[in-house]
């Protein structure tokens, strides 16, 4: 049984530029969230996508953008990339009728913009 | 606003003896307690759970957590530390107040390091 999966594992981007992540979610799972961890800290919310729609959202600007397809898998998108948006992103998954199951993580794709 | 704490950014123990790994919360309503550990270059593996029930947790690899409602802790803890245990360690809490499903708060982490 595959856990989270996610593409690509290292990206170096110039800024300004755009990059488009992606997560294939843990079989059965129809929710996924995307975090954004800076060296030396702990995971940041950015947003969760359930039924193709963006359900909630943390304190990201507009430049971060996603999809959910209806095979459940995710894209994260981030326009004009700025040299503060190197970090490991995270792909997370669960199941919308088990809310008290904890996330399971993907291996992250870590990003760096120079 | 509901946060974390975690108090050390470094745990330092020799193998064999117990540990403990700090962590202290701030929620509105009942905590949904969670601790996860990363290993280098990796994403974050699910090591236990608080939601109610008995305040001592027993979760993977030996590890459990003990609730304490009126200091606001979750501390992690093993009985005796192995070498292997050396990652870093997050505690976070679930926020419900944007969904039904919520999303998890962290903390900024603690390195643990076990010493042979």
């Amino acid at each position: 049984d595959a856990g989270v999966t996610q593409s690509p594992t290292h990206l170096i981007k110039t800024r300004g530029q755009q990059v488009t992540l992606r997560c294939s979610p843990k079989s059965g799972h129809d929710t996924v969230s995307w975090y954004q961890q800076a060296l030396g800290q702990g995971p940041q919310f950015i947003f969760q996508y359930y039924e193709e729609e963006e359900r909630q959202r943390g304190n990201f600007p507009d430049r971060f953008s996603g999809h959910q397809f209806p095979n459940y898998s995710s894209e994260l998108n981030v326009n004009a990339l700025l040299l503060g948006d190197s970090a490991l992103y995270l792909c997370a998954s669960s199941s919308d009728r088990a809310w008290n199951s904890p996330l399971h993580f993907g291996n992250g794709t870590r990003l760096t913009v120079t | 606003a509901q946060s974390v704490a975690q108090p050390e950014d470094q745990v330092n123990v020799a193998e064999g003896n117990p540990l403990t790994v700090k962590c202290t919360y701030s929620v509105s309503g009942n905590p949904y307690l969670f601790w996860y550990v990363q290993y280098p270059n990796r994403g974050l593996q699910f090591l236990l759970k608080y939601i109610t029930g008995d305040n001592l947790v027993k979760g993977s690899y030996g590890f459990e957590a003990e609730f304490n409602k009126s200091q606001t802790s979750f501390h992690l803890k093993k009985p005796s530390a192995l070498v292997s245990d050396s990652a870093l360690y997050f505690c976070a809490v679930r926020d419900f107040n944007g969904g039904s499903q919520g999303n998890l708060i962290f903390g900024k982490g603690t390195k643990l390091s076990v010493k042979p």
